[in-house]
This record gives C-alpha cells, sequence and structure tokens, in this order.
C-alpha cells in the first residue's frame, strides 16, 4: 500500500526566506506527483505536476524536484511572502501505464510566513 | 465552467439525518472523484465514476454512503443516518483524457455533524 509523508508537518518562517518542503512515498511506482495548496477551509489549488519521467518542474518562485527511485520529492519556494501561508500537500497517481487514478496524499505541511 | 463547484459549502446535521451534496464538474470532464479530509488530514479516496459508471468504491465508503452520476453529468454523494465520525471536508475533483486525467478539485463541502 502506498504512503506518502511530509516533513515537517509544519514550518514557521520570517518573510523572504527561501525554504523547502519535503515528500517521501513507499512505492516508487508512480505515474506522476503533484503539490497542491489548500488555505483554511478551502479546497485544493494545483502548484506543480512532475510526471514520473521528469525530474523538475518550475513556476515562478515554486519549483519541484523529484527522485522516483528514492521516493522523494521536494517543493522550493523562494523569497517566501505572508500570502504563501497555507498547506501544502504532496500526492502521488500510482501505476507505471498511467491507468491508474486515484491520488494518495501525504497529511500536509502548514507553512506561516511571518510579515 | 471556470471550474469544479459544489453545493452546499457547508452543512450542519444531527446525527441521524441524511444528508446530500452535489458536485458538478468541469464540463466534457468524465472522470469524477469523491475524496473525504478530516482535520489535519490529507484527503483520502472515497469513490470514482467514469462518466456514468462507478467503478470503484474505498472500503471507507460504508454502507451508509451511496454516490451516483446520472448521465455521466453532476454527481451526487448522500450519506444516511449520519455519525460524528462522518463530520469531515467532502472533496469532488474531475478529470479528462486529454488533460492526461490531471484532477482539478473543487471547493468542498464541509460537514459537520452534531
Amino acid at each position: 500500500k502506498q504512503e506518502v509523508t511530509q516533513i515537517p508537518a509544519a514550518l514557521s518562517v520570517p518573510e523572504g526566506e527561501n525554504l523547502v518542503l519535503n515528500c517521501s512515498f513507499t512505492d516508487s511506482a508512480i505515474y506522476n506527483l503533484q503539490w497542491f495548496r489548500q488555505d483554511p477551509g478551502k479546497g485544493l489549488t494545483s502548484l506543480l505536476l512532475i510526471q514520473s519521467s521528469q525530474r523538475e518542474q518550475t513556476s515562478g518562485r515554486l519549483n519541484a524536484s523529484l527522485d522516483k527511485s528514492s521516493g522523494r520529492s521536494t517543493l522550493y519556494i523562494a523569497a517566501s511572502q505572508p500570502g504563501d501561508s497555507a498547506t501544502y500537500l504532496c500526492a502521488v497517481r500510482e501505476g507505471s501505464g498511467g491507468s491508474n487514478y486515484k491520488l494518495t496524499f501525504g497529511k500536509g505541511t502548514l507553512l506561516t510566513v511571518n510579515p | 465552467d471556470t471550474g469544479v463547484s459544489q453545493d452546499p459549502r457547508h452543512k450542519i446535521t444531527k446525527r441521524g439525518q441524511n444528508v446530500t451534496f452535489r458536485c458538478d464538474p468541469i464540463s466534457e470532464h468524465n472522470r469524477l472523484y469523491w475524496y473525504r479530509q478530516t482535520l489535519g488530514q490529507g484527503p483520502e479516496f472515497l469513490t470514482y465514476f467514469q462518466n456514468e459508471a462507478q467503478l470503484e468504491k474505498s472500503r471507507l465508503l460504508s454502507d451508509r454512503f451511496s454516490a451516483e452520476r446520472p448521465k455521466g453529468s453532476f454527481s451526487t454523494l448522500e450519506i444516511q443516518r449520519t455519525e460524528q465520525g462522518d463530520s469531515a471536508m467532502y472533496l469532488c475533483a474531475s478529470s479528462s483524457r486529454l488533460a492526461d486525467y490531471e484532477q482539478y478539485f473543487g471547493p468542498g463541502t464541509r460537514l459537520t455533524v452534531t
């Protein structure tokens, strides 16, 4: 059974700091990995999706990397801002052929960026 | 149609009552998913539809839960005889083959059972 773990569970940083969120998964046979953002009481917003054949994806101040063989992904946030405060969730879609559909999520990292 | 919509956004009910939630997927998305998220946890898969066919149900989906997707458009999730343990955020997502089945999530329905 796939298990996804996110470390740390919570992180508080001053504005402007660069930071890294970690995600690990137990079964490396994944189709892709996705990072989401969730604001309190809200739904999920997709930030970055990395296919299993890719090593990283970038969007603005966000960079996500994937090391499939070791079962790890990181989300790097540059020059953090108070508006980045949210819970960040990592999810994997299993199946090497893409026929699977279910996402398995970690518990998330609660990020607070202090002004 | 700019995204997945869910109704209601919030529902408070007394234990033992039945509740029904609705999800409207992005137009032309043929796959629809339901997830449940409890406080401090990540979302957990409940069930999945391809068009109108319900293809998988998680063991989390007890006999009190039923989901439908008539005509392959909107979907409903009904919980009968609600229990306090049913309190959670219920998230709906949809996807399309054209986008390699990347899932797009709705805002969720927050259920509180008192």
